[in-house]
């Protein structure tokens, strides 16, 4: 009954080369997020969507891109990943953007740059 | 600049005792705090939040409370139990360009011994 499911749990790919996880919803949330969390730091926020409307980080590499087709899935894409950009990737969603809304979260893809 | 810091990076507590896990921020704004436990391999998920205009709040053995003046929040998990054992991380929200966003601690992992 997994309610926020990230694709694949491990990711390996080339420094450079183009990839793309997956996320995606049972939830029916308005709200998807991508968050990014290296070892030991905090997870820190990439972007979000509100439902079709993208919200980027001021922060956020040009190489991290994403998309939502649809309610229920949204992509992180990195368009020539580095080997600083080798981390966990957690996405999340909310039903609203309120203050008080908790996030509910996948279990994260660990990304490897060879 | 890390606006909401977890300076404890772990903690180690006997079965039955108290477990108080600490967090400060810097930005007085902040005007929802929540607090996320993290199994391994699994996604974090919500635990218990307060507004910033209380300074108490309970839900069963999880106690969370608020000073404001010092800028101070811990979690209490009353009594402990060996299925506590997980990361811990505080984060905070407020309003940004019209949204609200979270800015997470660096987690405090707690280990309960049976």
């Amino acid at each position: 009954d997994a309610m926020v499911i990230q694709n694949p749990r491990y990711q390996v790919t080339q420094f450079g080369k183009p990839v793309t996880l997956s996320c995606s919803q049972t939830l029916n949330h308005n709200v998807m997020y991508w968050y990014q969390q290296k070892s030991s730091q905090a997870p820190k926020l990439l972007f979000h969507y509100y439902d079709k409307d993208f919200n980027n980080e001021a922060d956020t590499p040009d190489n991290f891109q994403s998309r939502r087709p649809n309610t229920s899935f949204c992509f992180l894409d990195i368009r020539s990943p580095g080997l600083g950009d080798a981390a966990m990737y957690l996405c999340a969603t909310s039903r609203d953007l309120g203050g008080n809304q908790p996030q509910h979260f996948g279990d994260g893809t660990r990304l490897s740059i060879l | 600049d890390q606006q909401v810091k977890q300076n404890s990076p772990s903690l180690s507590v006997q079965e039955g005792r108290i477990s108080i896990l600490n967090c400060d921020y810097t930005n007085s704004m902040f005007d929802y705090f929540l607090w996320y436990k993290k199994y391994p391999a699994e996604g974090p998920t919500f635990l218990i939040s307060i507004s910033s205009i209380k300074d108490k709040n309970e839900d069963g053995r999880f106690t969370v409370f608020l000073n404001k003046s010092a800028k101070h929040l811990s979690l209490h998990i009353v009594p402990s139990q060996p299925g506590d054992s997980a990361v811990y991380f505080c984060a905070a929200s407020s309003l940004s360009s019209g949204t609200y966003k979270y800015i997470f601690g660096t987690g405090t992992r707690l280990k309960v011994l049976a």
